[in-house]
């Protein structure tokens, strides 16, 4: 069974400071893979996808992950934190078929300190 | 473009009663939407996968005679809560597939179903 697990459940960082969140996936075969951030009282909303392509990622808002087979993670980035970025993160991922549903990670609530 | 609704936001009812609810997609068509069940501060659980014109594919441990779930048109899809409970409080949200080769699922803004 694939699983997506994310370290921390709540992470910290100033603004103007890196953004750092951490996804690991467990799949016997390299499944598509995503972020999506969710505002409150709002949907998910897509940042950005990998899809076996491009490892490296480019998404919305300034976000981008890379996909690493030999760690078998998909970390989100950001070089430069904003308050608007403050919201709860999903890393999801599916077995690569487009009619799959998707295996959520806990998710990590990103805050952002003036 | 690719927005999904939900209709409603939210509901309250009474135990024992029938809820539905409703998942558009607004600005396409989608073969294929998922149902999925959002615990408070918990991650998103796929409860089924709903393919328009046949029945609806649960997850291991999802009710079928409780959440019954109709694709009856290639927009929109219908969760049935039935005899409700308080267990059955939740946070319900759905997602579709932008075509049929699509990999990515959009999501509705869910819906908040409280279960006096």
């Amino acid at each position: 069974a694939q699983s997506v697990t994310q370290l921390g459940s709540h992470v910290s960082v100033s603004e103007g400071a890196l953004v750092l969140l951490r996804c690991n996936y467990s799949s016997s075969v390299p499944p598509y893979l995503f972020w999506y951030v969710q505002y409150p009282n709002q949907g998910l909303q897509l940042l950005l996808k990998y899809t076996s392509a491009a490892t490296l990622v480019k998404g919305i808002n300034g976000f981008e992950a890379e996909f690493k087979k030999s760690e078998t993670s998909f970390h989100l980035t950001k070089p430069s934190a904003h308050m608007s970025d403050a919201a709860e993160y999903f890393c999801a991922a599916n077995s690569g078929g487009g009619a799959d549903g998707l295996t959520f990670g806990k998710g990590t609530h990103l805050i952002i300190q003036p | 473009g690719a927005v999904v609704s939900q209709h409603p936001s939210r509901v309250i009812c009474k135990s024992g009663t029938s809820v539905k609810i409703e998942c558009r997609s607004l600005d396409f068509q989608a073969t294929t939407m998922f149902w999925y069940r959002q615990f408070p501060k918990q991650s998103l659980m796929l409860m089924a996968t709903s393919n328009e014109g046949s029945k609806a594919t649960y997850e291991q441990g999802v009710e079928k005679d409780k959440f019954l779930i109709n694709h009856a048109s290639l927009t929109l899809s219908t969760l049935t809560v039935t005899s409700a409970h308080p267990e059955d409080s939740s946070f319900y949200i759905c997602s579709a597939l932008q075509g049929a080769r699509s990999d990515t699922q959009y999501f509705g803004p869910g819906t908040r179903l409280t279960v006096l």
